[in-house]
């Protein structure tokens, strides 16, 4: 059974930069593709970006200037970063992998979630 | 891609049909997903590729639609049902959701 496990800072100051880690166990890591999705409070689901095992990635265009992620396999992990952190920012912030290999898709497997709360 | 989901909130009675829509503002084929959410949980996967249930979710639960128009229809609901659910879509970069809709009691 796929778990994801996330953990990161959960309380940020504007300007600051949102760092989250996702590790996956109980299945293959190569040839999936590994997402990151947020939820403000109160609200609507938000694509964030994913990456594959060979590091290629697809952001929002809404995000891109601040958006990096990045995957270590041998540790069977993947992470965001978000700089320049706003209000507007503060979110429920899921990893999630989708269920074929190799191709992008409907997401089978959810992290807990991270709350990160941008205040001054 | 705009995905559009209506209604906001859906009250039903418990043993009764509920349909809920969900538009896209351009084609996403049947490269469209449905998920329940509860208080408190992450979302839980229901239909993919438009029609196909997930794994071990009960057949009371439905998906249709191809192009721009789906549905998810849940057949007679159970206490257990009532959340909200979002669609999906993946057939274009940025994959994108819709706003939800949140099925209560009535």
């Amino acid at each position: 059974q796929v778990q994801l496990q996330q953990w990161g800072a959960g309380l940020l100051k504007p300007s600051e930069t949102l760092s989250l880690t996702c590790a996956a166990s109980g299945g293959s890591f190569s040839g999936y593709y590994w997402s990151w999705i947020r939820q403000p409070p109160g609200k609507g689901l938000e694509w964030i970006g994913e990456i594959n095992h060979s590091g290629s990635t697809n952001y929002n265009p809404s995000l891109k200037s601040r958006v990096t992620m990045s995957i270590d396999t041998s540790n069977n992990q993947f992470s965001l970063e978000l700089s320049s952190v706003t209000a507007a920012d503060t979110a429920l912030y899921y990893c999630a992998r989708v269920k074929r290999r190799y191709s992008s898709g409907w997401y089978s497997y959810w992290g807990q979630g991270s709350l990160v709360t941008v205040s001054s | 891609i705009l995905m559009t989901q209506s209604p906001a909130t859906l009250s039903v009675t418990p043993g009764e049909r509920a349909t809920l829509s969900c538009r896209a503002s351009q084609s996403v084929s049947s490269n469209l997903a449905w998920y329940q959410q509860k208080p408190g949980q992450a979302p839980r996967l229901l239909i993919y590729g438009a029609s196909n249930r997930a794994t071990d979710i009960p057949a009371r639960f439905s998906g249709s639609g191809l192009g721009t128009e789906f549905t998810l229809t849940i057949s007679s609901l159970q206490s257990e049902d009532f959340a909200v659910y979002y669609c999906h879509q993946y057939h274009n970069w940025p994959q994108t959701f819709g706003q939800g809709t949140k099925l209560e009691i009535k």
